[in-house]
């Protein structure tokens, strides 16, 4: 099983800064890597997949980066919406989450 | 504009089976661009990938859990289901039902039902 190793646990930052979050992998997901979002009582959102496609309606703000172990979803000037929950997830062998970064407002 | 929606029993007894279904409107569950899935999500916790299907049968389970999970569909009813046996208080948790859509190189969960707490407990 692959691990998704996500950090930090929390980013306690304020509207307008940039949010820079990590996710390693326990070995090789090529660029089979997605990111989510997800507000308290809601379903995750899909934000990013194939590591740096935003998906269909997601701000450009939002940016993914990286390959094979080491991805980063970078926020641009987080707007209020924005602090929640983040989960990158791997599909390269089998399926697994991280643990999640949750953005909070400082 | 697809949308999921899970349903099924909010508390379950320990070693009965969990069952739920995912009715799925907007959209053919036949169609072959698509899978469908159940992620959960215990509380306060991260998601887990349960397993997921696509419309001719075939199944793909998380390792931890496959020997207790059984993933079926129905395409007549525009539904897929998930049993889970033998379930203890660890099973407690928010299930999701998603589609699981290839995107030219991965496949990732693009819909996502709303979730419903399945409570295990005597």
């Amino acid at each position: 099983e692959i691990v998704l190793t996500q950090s930090p646990a929390t980013l306690s930052l304020s509207p307008g800064e940039r949010a820079t979050l990590s996710c390693r992998a326990s070995q090789s997901v090529s660029s089979y890597l997605a990111w989510y979002q997800q507000k308290p009582g809601q379903a995750p959102r899909l934000l990013i997949y194939d590591t740096s496609n935003r998906a269909t309606g997601i701000p450009a703000r939002f940016r993914g980066s990286g390959s094979g172990t080491d991805f980063t979803l970078t926020i641009n000037s987080l707007e209020p919406e924005d602090f929640a929950v983040y989960y990158c997830q791997q599909r390269s062998n089998f399926l697994t989450f991280g643990g999640g970064t949750e953005v909070e407002i400082k | 504009q697809v949308q999921l929606q899970e349903s099924g029993p909010g508390l379950v007894k320990p070693s009965q089976t969990l069952s739920l279904t995912c009715t799925v409107s907007g959209g053919s569950i036949s169609s072959g661009d698509y899978y469908w899935g159940w992620i959960r999500q215990h509380p306060g916790k991260g998601l887990e990938w349960i397993g997921h299907i696509y419309y001719s049968g075939s199944t793909y389970y998380n390792p931890s859990l496959k020997s207790r999970v059984t993933i079926s569909v129905d395409t007549s009813q525009n539904q897929f289901s998930l049993n889970l046996s033998s379930v203890t208080a660890a099973d407690t948790a928010v299930y999701y039902c998603a589609r699981y859509t290839y995107f030219g190189s991965g496949t990732y969960f693009d819909y996502w039902g709303q979730g419903t707490l399945v409570t295990v407990s005597s």
